[in-house]
């Protein structure tokens, strides 16, 4: 089975401070993700990597970043927290395939708070 | 700019019957489509995907149909049990060429309630 796993579930931050968000997989998946998900908005893509020491922004990466040192592991970092990035961030990975389909693989979230 | 919409934030179902969600894209650069289920507190899990070549894939209780001239696809799921009771989100995304970074375009999604 595919595991991709979120370190931290539930986080409290104050506003301002650095947030390091931390995503492991274990099946040498070429691709990874950083959605957010909020009510009403669906899920949105914050940044992606098809390989190490590549990242693209998605559609939100404002006050985001990100990194990518190694295959599995893909970090998401709030450089300065602030009371909007309050929601459930979702890591993901799939393959590479050049083929039609690709199905993702979601890890269980992660519950940050930022007051 | 919303490319892939669910225009019905919940839909709810009696137990047994028939559930139909509904998903509207507007790129017609995909080729791909895929349905996942989440509950609280938990990530999303892939439930069934359909390819453009195809307009129906059935996997047990769930099929889901494409229209492609209407740019148009739905997940039924018959019949509807309780533990299907979950946001289900609706993805699509281009599969062919250079395009392909896998990246997923997500809809807002559907709570489904289906009741005892």
């Amino acid at each position: 089975d595919v595991k991709v796993t979120q370190s931290s579930r539930y986080l409290v931050k104050r506003t301002g401070e650095k947030v390091f968000l931390e995503c492991v997989q274990d099946m040498d998946h070429e691709n990874m993700f950083w959605y957010r998900q909020d009510p009403g908005l669906g899920l949105r893509l914050i940044y992606f990597s098809y390989d190490v020491k590549m990242k693209e922004k998605g559609d939100i990466p404002e006050g985001y970043s990100v990194s990518r040192e190694k295959k599995e592991r893909f970090s998401l970092i709030l450089e300065s927290a602030s009371t909007n990035q309050t929601s459930m961030y979702l890591c993901a990975s799939s393959f590479w395939t050049g083929a039609p389909g690709n199905t993702i693989y979601f890890g269980e979230g992660s519950w940050l708070t930022v007051v | 700019d919303q490319q892939v919409k669910q225009n019905s934030p919940s839909l709810s179902v009696q137990e047994g019957r028939i559930s139909i969600l509904n998903c509207d894209y507007t790129n017609s650069m995909f080729d791909y489509f895929l349905w996942y289920k989440k509950y609280p507190a938990e990530g999303p899990t892939f439930l069934i995907s359909i390819s453009s070549i195809k307009d129906k894939n059935e996997d047990g209780r769930f099929t889901v149909f494409l229209n492609k001239s209407a740019k148009h696809l739905s997940l039924h799921i018959v019949p509807s049990q309780p533990g299907d009771s979950a946001v289900y989100f609706c993805a699509a995304t281009p599969a062919h060429g250079s395009s392909n970074t896998g990246k997923l375009i997500f809809g807002q999604g559907t709570t489904l309630q289906v009741k005892p």
